[in-house]
């Protein structure tokens, strides 16, 4: 299961960090991603998370977003700065075996940058 | 990174099949065996319905089938259903540590 936290509304310009805590497996163990979806858009992949710990990034946020996890708190983060309106989304955790497929998603949480 | 092309809409009767395309690359679907295809129903989470360009995960209809040619990747919904009705998203990897996601399709089951 992985359940996302963190999401609210936030003034251009800010920081804010997701969380995506899981069970039944380890964080560490397995790829893990961010996807996000614009209110009404379709789905962006914007960051991994290799099992090794490397990490990679669409371009949309890279240099903005670091994603992270910690392994004794079995989470996945995801570090937002810099926002700005466009990066208003539902984002999702998802994990990603081998970085070909997103097999269980978690219910997303909602980002809005916005004054 | 630009996303994959599929059609904005595609509609279909009750038990029709109905085939939903999704074009890349040769830098992306073209190159590797790692399309992959999501339902969403509006206000849920993605579900996986295809992997590796034409692998079902257990749980998923046969009624929903993949496959690939050249850098057009498909997917195949036969005896359609009312629940069928939904978003479906065509991704793939597209090399050098980096994936894209297609604009997505909107199904209508008449």
């Amino acid at each position: 299961q992985l359940v996302e936290t963190g999401g609210g509304l936030i003034q251009p310009g800010g920081s804010l960090r997701l969380s995506c805590a899981a069970s039944g497996f380890s964080v560490n163990s397995i790829y893990m991603s961010w996807v996000r979806q614009a209110p009404g858009k379709g789905l962006e992949w914007i960051a991994v998370m290799f099992s090794g710990g490397r990490t990679d990034y669409a371009d949309s946020v890279k240099g903005r977003f670091t994603i992270s996890r910690d392994n004794s708190k079995n989470t996945l983060y995801l570090q937002m700065s810099s926002l700005r309106a466009e990066d208003t989304a539902l984002y999702f955790c998802a994990t990603f075996p081998v970085g070909a497929y997103f097999d269980f998603w978690g219910q997303g949480t909602l980002v809005t940058v916005s004054s | 990174q630009s996303a994959l092309t599929q059609p904005a809409s595609v509609s279909g009767s009750p038990g029709q099949s109905i085939t939903i395309s999704c074009a890349g690359t040769s830098s992306d679907v073209g190159s590797y065996n790692l399309v992959s295809w999501y339902q969403q129903h509006p206000g849920k989470a993605p579900k996986l319905m295809i992997y590796e360009d034409n692998q079902r995960p257990s749980g998923v209809s046969n009624r929903f089938s993949g496959s690939k040619s050249g850098n057009t990747a498909s997917l195949t919904i036969s005896g359609l259903q009312a629940e069928d009705e939904a978003h479906y998203y065509c991704f793939s990897y597209a090399g050098g540590s980096t994936w894209v996601f297609g604009a997505g399709t909107k199904l209508t089951v008449l």
